[in-house]
């Protein structure tokens, strides 16, 4: 069975522009969620996707949004880039089932905003 | 005072040691509790998954939480050298309009063969 996979695995972007980062969840997780990553505040939830609708929201400005598509693909953008977005984007597909939770996250997409 | 506090350690114990990771918080609308081990340049991985107070055996792996102390821990046993890694515990709260889920900054752990 396949993995989490995101794309591109590195990006470097200059300050004011966009990203879309992508992620392709294990088949049958319908469950999709986002997470950027950083030395100084660690993991941080962004939000999470089920069935094409957001379902939860982490605390993020309105620069960073995401969508899901009817296969549980899932695109992450982040608008008018800043320094300050240079992370870790993790992206993570679940499945709850008869009681239990089964998550399982990508390698990520290292971002550099230059 | 922070939601979630972590000690960032580094924590270095022998291989066989047993050890004790632990976080503490001060939200008690956090009802579910995980632990991930993330090694370096990879993902992190869910290793436990709880709700209630008391303990959650998986293998060399018992997670334990005290809600009324607002204090939850990550017990490995036998500890072996492919154990260094990255410990992070989250807590989540049950959702709404409100939903809230807050990491750990981490432990950094190295066991020694």
């Amino acid at each position: 069975k396949a993995g989490v996979t995101q794309t591109p695995r590195y990006l470097i972007k200059t300050r004011g522009q966009q990203v879309t980062l992508s992620c392709s969840p294990i088949s049958g997780h319908r469950s999709v969620s986002w997470y950027q990553q950083t030395p100084g505040q660690g993991l941080q939830f962004l939000f999470e996707y089920f069935s094409e609708t957001q379902r939860n929201k982490g605390n993020f400005p309105g620069r960073f949004s995401g969508r899901q598509f009817s296969n549980s693909r899932s695109e992450m953008n982040v608008s008018t880039l800043e320094l300050g977005d240079s992370a870790l984007y993790l992206c993570a597909s679940s499945l709850r089932l008869a009681g239990v939770y089964t998550q399982y996250f990508g390698p990520g997409t290292r971002l550099t905003v230059l | 005072q922070k939601e979630v506090e972590q000690d960032p350690g580094p924590l270095s114990v022998p291989e066989g040691a047993i050890v004790s990771l632990n976080c503490t918080y001060s939200n008690s609308a956090f009802q579910y509790f995980m632990w991930y081990r993330q090694y370096s340049r990879k993902g992190p991985e869910l290793l436990m998954y709880t709700y209630s107070s008391g303990n959650k055996e998986d293998g060399r792996f018992t997670a334990q939480v005290d809600k009324s102390s607002k204090y939850i821990s990550l017990f490995i046993r036998d500890s072996q050298p492919s154990d260094s890694a990255t410990y992070l515990c989250a807590l989540e709260n049950s959702g709404g309009s409100n939903y809230k889920l807050t990491f750990g900054k981490g432990t950094l752990l190295t066991v020694n063969p």
